[in-house]
């Protein structure tokens, strides 16, 4: 059974930083593209970033390009978000999940964590 | 940026009734559209991908089709665990883009 576990979130405040940790169980994760999908409270899924299986391939939403950094440790079965300068419109639940494609990632986005909320406040 | 409107907003059903919801993308996808389900507190679930095929253990009462620019999500006969939040979301151009939703509840 593939199972996602996010951890790293809690209130932060603007202009701050916060690193995100997503753990991976029950398949082969280096063989796996994987992203970020957030959810301000109350509104919609925005995606956030993508990162191919060795990390070869690296997309970023514009909302976050300059700010976010994706990154992955296969040895460690683990998938990071490093959050930087901080926003209030940063605000929501960060979904990891696991894409259908290995290399490249295709940005679909089949399995799911809970999620973990990052609150940015003064 | 391909923008999905997604309509209705809304949609009120009795248990048991036929739903049917829209999408329509702003530039061509080909089939390149994914549909997910959410409940409140819940992480997301793919329903369907590839515009038509259903993900591994959702029900058969689900049905996607619709290609290019339209899109249909079709629940054929309501039960009590499908009233959720159901996005659309496609995979065609960066960035990925998600529909604002249709909320599915009980009439």
């Amino acid at each position: 059974e593939v199972q996602l576990v996010e951890s790293g979130g809690g209130l932060v405040k603007p202009g701050g930083s916060l690193r995100l940790s997503c753990v991976a169980s029950g398949f082969t994760f280096s063989t796996y593209s994987m992203n970020w999908v957030r959810q301000a409270p109350g509104k919609g899924l925005e995606w956030v970033s993508s990162i191919g299986g060795s990390s070869g391939y690296i997309y970023y939403a514009d909302s976050v390009k300059g700010r976010f950094t994706i990154s992955r440790d296969n040895a460690k079965n683990s998938l990071y978000l490093q959050m930087s300068s901080l926003r209030g419109e940063d605000t929501g639940v960060y979904y990891c999940a696991r894409d259908p494609l290995r290399w490249d990632p295709w940005g679909r986005f089949d399995d799911w964590g809970q999620g973990t909320l990052v609150t940015v406040s003064s | 940026e391909i923008v999905l409107t997604q309509s209705p907003a809304t949609l009120s059903v009795s248990p048991g009734e036929r739903a049917t919801l829209s999408c329509r993308a702003s530039q061509s996808l080909t089939s390149n559209l994914a549909w997910y389900q959410q409940k409140p507190g819940q992480a997301p679930r793919l329903l369907i991908y590839g515009a038509s095929t259903r993900a591994t253990g959702i029900p058969v009462r689900f049905s996607g089709s619709g290609s290019g620019t339209e899109f249909t999500l079709t629940i054929s006969s309501l039960q009590s665990e499908d009233f959720a939040i159901y996005y659309c979301q496609q995979y065609n151009n960066w960035p990925r883009t998600f529909g604002q939703g249709t909320k599915v509840e009980i009439k």
